[in-house]
């Protein structure tokens, strides 16, 4: 039974390069959140997704900053051109229904 | 908007003292309330929920907390903490029927020998 699969597990870029950050839901799952974890902070909310839409990116950066959840594979949380600012620890979560998430083990991306 | 605060942000104890772990959080409309674990450089892991019913919610490790809804809060406690407790512990609210959890700022928690 496994839970909410995120890889990779750090991921380390230059300023102005790409990162891609993929999630998969546990089984079942077809809904799907991104939160980012700023250092020295709690959890915000980015994004929420369900299979081929968005529902809701209030919590999306306006620029740079990306996701999507095909009908086949995993999500991405897509960011281009990375700055410094956006080292932090993603974290995906998976629910059933608009009910209780489950939270993966996330991504540590670091900026140099 | 909904808003969690945890104004403890380092709570340091000595090993086998209890300790309570504040959470506050905005609104009165019926929520969801959690309590999750984060060790070092890892994810979190869920300690214990409220979703309905019993007001006093039993978690796994040893942890409690009780849902009061007067007072908005539902802190976390334990009555006797071991060194391996040493983590950051996050309070996470939802209103009920929506999809967005809101986290507090967390509350580092260190126990002493």
């Amino acid at each position: 039974n496994a839970g909410v699969m995120q890889n990779p597990r750090h991921l380390v870029r230059r300023r102005g390069q790409e990162a891609r950050l993929r999630c998969s839901p546990m089984k079942g799952h077809s809904h799907v959140y991104w939160y980012r974890q700023l250092p020295e902070e709690g959890l915000k909310f980015m994004v929420y997704l369900q299979k081929e839409n968005i529902i809701d990116e209030s919590g999306m950066p306006k620029e740079r900053f990306s996701a999507e959840f095909p009908k086949e594979g995993p999500s991405i949380l897509r960011i281009q051109q990375v700055v410094r600012g956006d080292s932090a620890a993603y974290f995906c979560a998976s629910s059933r229904g608009e009910d209780e998430q489950f939270f993966g083990p996330g991504t540590r991306l670091t900026v140099l | 908007a909904q808003s969690v605060t945890q104004l403890d942000s380092q709570v340091p104890v000595f090993e086998e003292a209890p300790v309570e772990l504040r959470c506050n959080y905005s609104s009165s409309v019926s929520v969801y309330l959690f309590w999750y674990v984060q060790y070092p450089n890892q994810g979190l892991q869920l300690l214990l929920k409220y979703l309905s019913g019993s007001t006093l919610v039993k978690g796994i490790n040893g942890f409690e907390a009780e849902f009061n809804k007067s007072q908005t809060s539902f802190h976390l406690r334990k009555p006797s903490v071991h060194i391996s407790d040493t983590a950051e512990y996050f309070c996470a609210v939802s209103d009920r029927g929506t999809y967005k959890y809101i986290f507090g700022t967390g509350t580092r928690l260190k126990v002493l020998a």
